[in-house]
């Protein structure tokens, strides 16, 4: 398998545009999750998916993020309007067992709002 | 509410030198505790889970002790190698057991001189 594939690697966009992130994760993986890491706050979880259902968004900073996984193969996180301060690399990641599973981790999507 | 932390956050040691990456928590209602690398420009690659029954765990070069009553964990790394070169973070899985729940440190970036 390819791994958790993630796209764009990067993107720089400017202030109030919407930004798109996709996110491809391992087949069989009934579990996906999105993560920001900053240097700040260190990596923070922002939502997490159960059989494509969003099981706790709790951790999404405003209205302004959503996500959505409409099948077992696809999930995108999407920021709009972007700000300067969702600056940061966006982590896909995806496990099979959620409890005693290895988490599998995307390489990123750095994104730079100006 | 879990917090996690690594220190130092950031170790340079010579090649050849064994050593110790700590990682402390406050709530010891843990379910497991994970160590993951991460190389620049990376995701994340996880190196050792260790349960809350467990008390360690090892894999190659690496060990993983957790001492949950402390509320602290340590990775050690014999014989270092450059290739050791990374940032390594611990992270925790609070009760509920749901990876949702995984909670992470800031990180050691670990600097390895041949």
């Amino acid at each position: 398998d390819a791994g958790v594939i993630q796209s764009p690697r990067h993107e720089v966009t400017e202030m109030g545009q919407e930004v798109t992130l996709r996110c491809k994760p391992i087949s069989g993986h009934d579990y996906l999750f999105w993560y920001r890491q900053t240097m700040m706050r260190g990596l923070e979880l922002l939502i997490y998916f159960n059989n494509n259902v969003p099981i706790d968004d709790s951790g999404m900073p405003e209205d302004r993020f959503s996500a959505k996984m409409p099948n077992a193969s696809f999930s995108t996180l999407k920021i709009q309007p972007s700000e300067p301060r969702d600056s940061a690399v966006y982590f896909c990641a995806s496990t099979e067992h959620a409890n005693t599973g290895e988490l599998f981790f995307g390489e990123g999507s750095r994104l730079t709002v100006l | 509410k879990q917090e996690v932390t690594q220190i130092p956050a950031a170790l340079s040691v010579p090649e050849g030198e064994n050593l110790v990456l700590n990682c402390s928590f406050t709530d010891s209602a843990i379910y497991n505790l994970q160590w993951f690398r991460q190389d620049p420009g990376k995701g994340l690659t996880s190196l050792l889970l260790i349960q809350s029954s467990q008390r360690e765990q090892t894999s190659g070069r690496l060990n993983a002790s957790l001492d949950k009553s402390s509320g602290r964990s340590t990775l050690y790394i014999a014989a270092s190698q450059p290739g050791d070169s990374a940032t390594y973070l611990c992270a925790v899985m609070g009760y509920g057991g749901s990876q949702g729940n995984l909670i992470f440190g800031k990180g050691t970036k670990l600097s390895v001189k041949p």
